[in-house]
């Protein structure tokens, strides 16, 4: 049992370029987020996703695309790449039945961008 | 106001203490809460969720929710140097798909 696993750990993009970050997760969770935390910022939502097929914006979806074609599977996008997007990403994973039924979040070990 | 606030700290403690984490919220239809622990470089990993008033206890971590006054506080019991770390509150706010706000967290030192 994996957990929640993101790919790659680090990487650098030059300013225009663009890239997905992998998660991938083996828990059978119906719910998906992508997060970025800056340093005394606070984790901030990009984007999440209820299930297969369904997917919506967060605090902060500018610059960023998502998919969600499985239950497993949510790739977050970059599209050319900016300074701003400098951070730490990190994929999550939950169990939610309704009001009370989030059983907390499991994080993927994160990514490191850096934008030059 | 922050949706979610927390005292960045550092909190400093000597090693066999009781720390007390505290972490205040805004909104009054807020449902569910927890407590995560992020060790520099790493990610967030969950220690406790609560959701009624009163206290939950899990070893040496207890959980503490007082809804009338917006408050959910994290005690860790005989803390070790092992338990320095940054302590993230996370609360699910009322209404939507259940929309979760982290507070920036606070750093905690244990003193050997």
């Amino acid at each position: 049992n994996a957990g929640v696993t993101q790919t790659p750990k680090f990487r650098i993009l030059k300013i225009g370029q663009s890239m997905t970050l992998q998660c991938t997760q083996d828990m059978n969770h119906n719910y998906m987020y992508w997060y970025r935390q800056d340093p005394g910022m606070g984790l901030k939502l990009i984007y999440y996703s209820v299930g297969a097929g369904i997917t919506d914006k967060g605090e902060v979806p500018n610059g960023y695309n998502v998919s969600r074609s499985t239950t497993e599977d949510f790739p977050l996008r970059l599209e050319l790449a900016a300074p701003s997007q400098t951070s730490v990403y990190f994929c999550a994973s939950s169990y939610s039945r309704g009001r009370q039924g989030n059983y907390g979040y499991t994080f993927g070990s994160g990514t490191r961008l850096t934008v030059v | 106001q922050k949706e979610v606030e927390q005292n960045s700290g550092p909190l400093s403690v000597p090693e066999g203490a009781i720390a007390s984490l505290n972490c205040t919220y805004s909104d009054r239809g807020s449902q569910s809460f927890f407590w995560y622990r992020q060790y520099s470089g790493k990610s967030p990993e969950l220690i406790m969720f609560i959701y009624s008033n009163g206290d939950k206890e899990d070893g040496r971590f207890t959980a503490q929710l007082n809804k009338a006054s917006q408050y959910v506080s994290l005690l860790i019991r005989d803390s070790q140097p092992s338990d320095s770390a940054t302590y993230l509150c996370a609360v699910i706010v009322s209404g939507g798909y259940q929309k979760v706000t982290f507070g920036t967290g606070t750093k905690l030192q244990v003193i050997p």
